[in-house]
C-alpha cells in the first residue's frame, strides 16, 4: 500500500517568515495530494490540494508544489501569522493514507 | 447542512466494556472512513466503506468492527475495550472512493479506556 512520509514533525518560525513542510509518497499511481490543517482540539480541514496534472497551486499565502518524478510534494506558507499555528497533514490518494503530521508554531 | 456528525464527543470506558461510536453525514457521500489519532502517529485508518453495503479493513483494524447501516451512517464498535484503544477517533466522508476528493471530518470522539 501507499506510504507517506512527512517532515519535519515540528517547526517553529518567527511571525512573518515562511514555513515549508515536505512529504514523500511511494505509489506512482497516486494522483491527488491534499493538505489538511488541524487546530488544537478541532477536526482536520482541507486547506489546499493538487492533482498530478499540475506542478504548483497557490491560494493567497499558501502554495503546494508537486514533483511527480521524485514523488514528493510540499506545502509553503508565506508571511506566517500566529493563526497559522496548527498541525498540518499531507495525504496521497487514491487511498486514505496520511502523513504523521507537522506541528507548526508561529512565534510572535 | 451539518456535514459529518459524530457521537459521543467524550467517553470513558473500563477495560472489557463495549461501545459503539456513531457517525452520520448529510452530504450524500458514497465513502466513509474511521481513523484514530494518537500523538506523533498522525491519522491511521481503521476501516472504510467505499459505498453502501461494503466495508474493508484499513491499517489498524484489530479490536474493531464496523457497520455501514445505510448511505448516511457508518458506526464503529469496540467489542472489548483495551487501554491501547485510548485515542481520538475521527469519522470522515468523501464523495468519491479512496479519498480521491476532499475529506470532511466529524468533530472527533475522545475515548479513554481505564
Amino acid at each position: 500500500g501507499e506510504n507517506v512520509e512527512q517532515h519535519p514533525s515540528t517547526l517553529s518560525v518567527q511571525e512573518g517568515d515562511s514555513a515549508v513542510i515536505k512529504c514523500t509518497y511511494s505509489d506512482s499511481a497516486s494522483n491527488y495530494f491534499p493538505w489538511y490543517k488541524q487546530e488544537l482540539g478541532k477536526r482536520p480541514q482541507l486547506i489546499i490540494d493538487i492533482r498530478s496534472n499540475v506542478g504548483e497551486k497557490k491560494d493567497q499565502r499558501i502554495a503546494v508544489t508537486l514533483n511527480k518524478t521524485a514523488k514528493h510534494f510540499s506545502l509553503h506558507i508565506t508571511e506566517t501569522q500566529p493563526e497559522d499555528s496548527a498541525v498540518y497533514f499531507c495525504a496521497a490518494s487514491p487511498g486514505a493514507t496520511f502523513g504523521t503530521g507537522t506541528r507548526l508554531k508561529v512565534l510572535a | 447542512n451539518a456535514g459529518v456528525t459524530q457521537t459521543p464527543k467524550f467517553q470513558v470506558l473500563k477495560t472489557g466494556q463495549s461501545m459503539t461510536l456513531q457517525c452520520a453525514q448529510d452530504m450524500n457521500h458514497n465513502s466513509m472512513y474511521w481513523y484514530r489519532q494518537d500523538p506523533g502517529m498522525g491519522l491511521r485508518l481503521i476501516y472504510y466503506s467505499a459505498s453502501e453495503g461494503t466495508t474493508d479493513k484499513g491499517e489498524v483494524p484489530n479490536g474493531y468492527n464496523v457497520s455501514r447501516l445505510n448511505k448516511r451512517e457508518f458506526s464503529l464498535r469496540l467489542e472489548s475495550a483495551a487501554p491501547s484503544q485510548t485515542s481520538v477517533y475521527f469519522c470522515a466522508s468523501t464523495s468519491q472512493v479512496n479519498m480521491n476528493t476532499e475529506a470532511f471530518f466529524g468533530q472527533g470522539t475522545r475515548l479513554t479506556v481505564v
